[in-house]
């Protein structure tokens, strides 16, 4: 489809290992967003590129998260040494440049849950 | 820092009933505001947003918000909801120039019931 993707849409994993979740924005848009949202919440942000460009990443809550997105199109969002506090929706939304303050466009997310 | 405020976090309508969902922000500069919905079983998506320009703003299927800056408030509104209007809805904002960060409410969920 022409959507924003997001995999994979559930993971369960057990205290201590490392995930990774993936982002495959919607073709031509060169700007990207990672949120988290808790149950009951709304999306917080994490970070986001310009193209492989990480512009912001003051989102991130410490340094077991981090993110990628080495040729500008598919993002991969890496939390190692995962805790039962990282349980959350994974957001992924994408726009075109200069677009984001103009509305994003959201993917499925990733369900993780920690064990 | 910015944030963002929404007032109810659930509501419950009959359809027919008229619709105002609060949202109030905190950011001394100029924003962009937006509302988006998540339908259940689907992706969040925009519903309205504004920049500029008419305070009052129109989006998809019947629903508006008016911008009043001096009450920092961007509250949402639709005459007569119908069932299919059942949804998550969520305010945001991101700074007015270059502002790519975006803020979001907590979210009100709304039930109408048919």
């Amino acid at each position: 489809g022409a959507g924003v993707s997001q995999s994979p849409r559930y993971k369960v994993t057990k205290r201590g290992q490392d995930v990774a979740l993936r982002c495959d924005p919607i073709s031509g848009h060169v700007s990207l967003y990672w949120y988290r949202q808790a149950l009951g919440q709304g999306p917080e942000f994490l970070t986001y590129f310009n193209y492989e460009a990480q512009q912001d990443k003051s989102g991130l809550p410490n340094d077991r998260f981090s993110a990628e997105r080495p040729e500008g199109s598919i993002s991969t969002l890496t939390i190692q040494r995962t805790e039962q506090r990282d349980s959350a929706m994974y957001r992924c939304a994408s726009s075109l440049e200069g677009q984001g303050a103009l509305g994003q466009y959201f993917g499925p997310g990733t369900r993780l849950t920690v064990l | 820092a910015q944030s963002v405020s929404q007032h109810n976090h659930h509501v419950i309508l009959s359809e027919a009933a008229s619709l105002e969902l609060g949202c109030n922000y905190s950011y001394g500069g100029t924003v962009n505001l937006f509302w988006y919905v998540q339908y259940p079983g689907q992706h969040l998506q925009l519903l309205l947003k504004y920049f500029s320009g008419d305070p009052l703003v129109k989006g998809i299927k019947g629903f508006e918000a008016e911008f009043i800056k001096s009450k920092f408030s961007f509250n949402l509104r639709k005459p007569s909801v119908q069932w299919s209007d059942t949804a998550e809805y969520f305010c945001a904002v991101n700074a007015g120039t270059g502002g790519f960060k975006t803020i979001f409410g907590a979210g009100t969920r709304l039930f109408v019931k048919a």
